[in-house]
């Protein structure tokens, strides 16, 4: 079956400007997370979605980062007047539900550039 | 609060040698721990799981168990491929947290030689 898409899968923009990546994750998946991987910091949370409400936002490094789910299914991060500092790879992953036994399913990612 | 440590890469290894990827954890409840592996320019994979104490996870060869008393979840493959060259990420996954996002080591880059 399909698995988790993100889009776009490379993103260039200037200093400032706003951005939106987008995550599909697999159909019927209840738990929605994104990560984002950068050189400097590995790999960190940065919120968590169960359904349509996001009850862990903790990992957000700044107001400039939103994110929204819509009908249990489709998650969009928006980063407004980024930064260089937000140049990484943002990774989506989605799980069946949450609970420690499963395991999450990633996404290619979005490589966003900011220059 | 919840932490993974990793041991450092790069490691180097020939072809058919023996691999242990070392990750130890903290955690404050009971946590399910994961290997991840990340192929040259691909998405992270889940290798393998253990969802609880003394649990083995294997896959492809490669082997970890959960072990409580030591707090550790170390990667192992009694013998390397080339095809085995990649990122591998040590993660865990803890109830406390309240949402069971992923707390993931440094990652250690395998290079193996033919």
């Amino acid at each position: 079956g399909a698995g988790v898409s993100q889009s776009p899968s490379n993103k260039v923009t200037e200093k400032g400007k706003d951005v939106e990546l987008r995550c599909d994750p697999i159909s019927g998946h209840t738990a929605l997370y994104w990560y984002r991987q950068s050189l400097g910091q590995g790999l960190e949370f940065l919120i968590y979605f169960q359904g349509n409400s996001a009850p862990d936002k903790s990992g957000l490094p700044s107001d400039r980062f939103s994110a929204e789910r819509t009908g249990g299914s489709v998650s969009t991060l928006t980063i407004q007047r980024t930064q260089q500092e937000d140049s990484a790879v943002y990774l989506c992953a989605s799980s069946p539900t949450s609970g420690g036994s499963y395991e999450q399913y990633f996404g290619p990612g979005t490589r966003l550039t900011v220059t | 609060g919840d932490s993974v440590t990793q041991m450092e890469g790069p490691v180097t290894l020939s072809e058919e040698a023996f691999l242990t990827i070392n990750c130890t954890y903290t955690a404050t409840g009971y946590p399910s721990l994961f290997w991840y592996v990340q192929y040259p320019g691909e998405g992270l994979q889940l290798l393998l799981k253990a969802t609880k104490a003394d649990d083995k996870g294997s896959n492809k060869g490669f082997e970890a168990t959960y072990r409580k008393e030591t707090t550790s979840f170390h990667l192992e493959k009694g013998s390397v491929q080339v095809s085995d060259s990649a990122v591998y990420f040590c993660a865990l996954s803890d109830r406390p947290s309240g949402t069971y996002k992923y707390i993931f080591g440094t990652g250690t880059r395998l290079k193996v030689l033919a």
